[in-house]
C-alpha cells in the first residue's frame, strides 16, 4: 500500500526557518518524481514545488522561489522542504503528492502537516 | 504561468441531480487536465486525469471531456458522498496550476 507521511509542521515565527518531511512507503520511491502543495485555511490548492526522481529538475512556485528549497534523499525514502523566511501568508496545511509519472497528475497524496507562522 | 478558472465557485444541487462545473485554461494543455475531489480534513483524490480517463475505483458517474482550454466534469446522477470541493489542475508544464475551486452544496 502506498503511503505518504509528513512531518515537522509547527508554529514559526515570521522570518524563522522550518523543514518538512515525508516518509514514503509502499513503492519504489526512487522511480517517481514528487510533489509539495499547499493549501492556506479556506483557500484552494496551490502547488509549491516539483523533484524529479534523480533530483536533476526542480521547480518552484514564484511565490515561494528563493525562499524554499526542495530535495529528496532516495535511500531512505524521504522527500523534504527547508522553508525559509518565513512569511504569514506561507500559513497553510502543506501535502507532499507522487506524481503518476513525470509531470502528470498527483495519484497519491499525504494526510498534510500544518505550518502556522505566527508571531 | 497558466491560470485556471473553474466555474462555478458554488454549486447547490441535490441528491440525484446531473451536476456540471466547468475549467477554462488560460492558454492551450491539449488534454493534460486532471480533477480532484476533497472533503473537510481530508487530502485531495483524483477522479479523473488525461481530461476524461477516469481513475481506478472512482465511481463512473463521475466523468470528464474537453481539450485544449474548455473542460468538463460531469456528475451523472449526484450522490450524498459527492458533496465536496472539485478542483481542476492542469499539467501542461512543470509548474502545475489549479482552479480555485467549486465547492458542491445540498440545496
Amino acid at each position: 500500500e502506498v503511503q505518504l507521511v509528513e512531518s515537522g509542521g509547527g508554529l514559526v515565527q515570521p522570518g524563522g526557518s522550518l523543514r518538512l518531511s515525508c516518509a514514503a512507503s509502499g513503492f519504489t520511491f526512487s522511480s517517481y518524481s514528487m510533489n509539495w502543495v499547499r493549501q492556506a485555511p479556506g483557500k484552494g490548492l496551490e502547488w509549491v514545488s516539483y523533484i524529479s526522481s534523480s533530483s536533476s529538475i526542480i521547480y518552484y512556485a514564484d511565490s515561494v522561489k528563493g525562499r524554499f528549497t526542495i530535495s529528496r534523499d532516495n535511500a531512505k525514502n524521504s522527500l523534504y522542504l527547508q522553508m525559509n523566511s518565513l512569511r504569514d501568508e506561507d500559513t497553510a496545511v502543506y501535502y507532499c503528492a507522487r506524481d503518476w509519472q513525470p509531470v502528470h497528475h498527483f495519484d497519491y497524496w499525504g494526510q498534510g502537516t500544518l505550518v502556522t507562522v505566527s508571531s | 504561468d497558466i491560470q485556471m478558472t473553474q466555474s462555478p465557485s458554488t454549486l447547490s444541487a441535490s441528491v440525484g441531480d446531473r451536476v456540471t462545473i466547468t475549467c477554462r485554461a488560460s492558454q492551450s494543455i491539449s488534454s493534460w487536465l486532471a480533477w480532484y475531489q476533497q472533503k473537510p480534513g481530508k487530502a485531495p483524490k483524483v477522479l479523473i486525469y488525461k481530461a476524461s480517463s477516469l481513475e481506478s475505483g472512482v465511481p463512473s458517474r463521475f466523468s470528464g471531456s474537453g481539450s485544449g482550454t474548455e473542460f468538463t466534469l460531469t456528475i451523472s446522477s449526484l450522490q450524498p458522498d459527492d458533496f465536496a470541493t472539485y478542483y481542476c489542475q492542469q499539467y501542461n508544464t512543470y509548474s502545475r496550476t489549479f482552479g480555485q475551486g467549486t465547492n458542491v452544496e445540498s440545496k
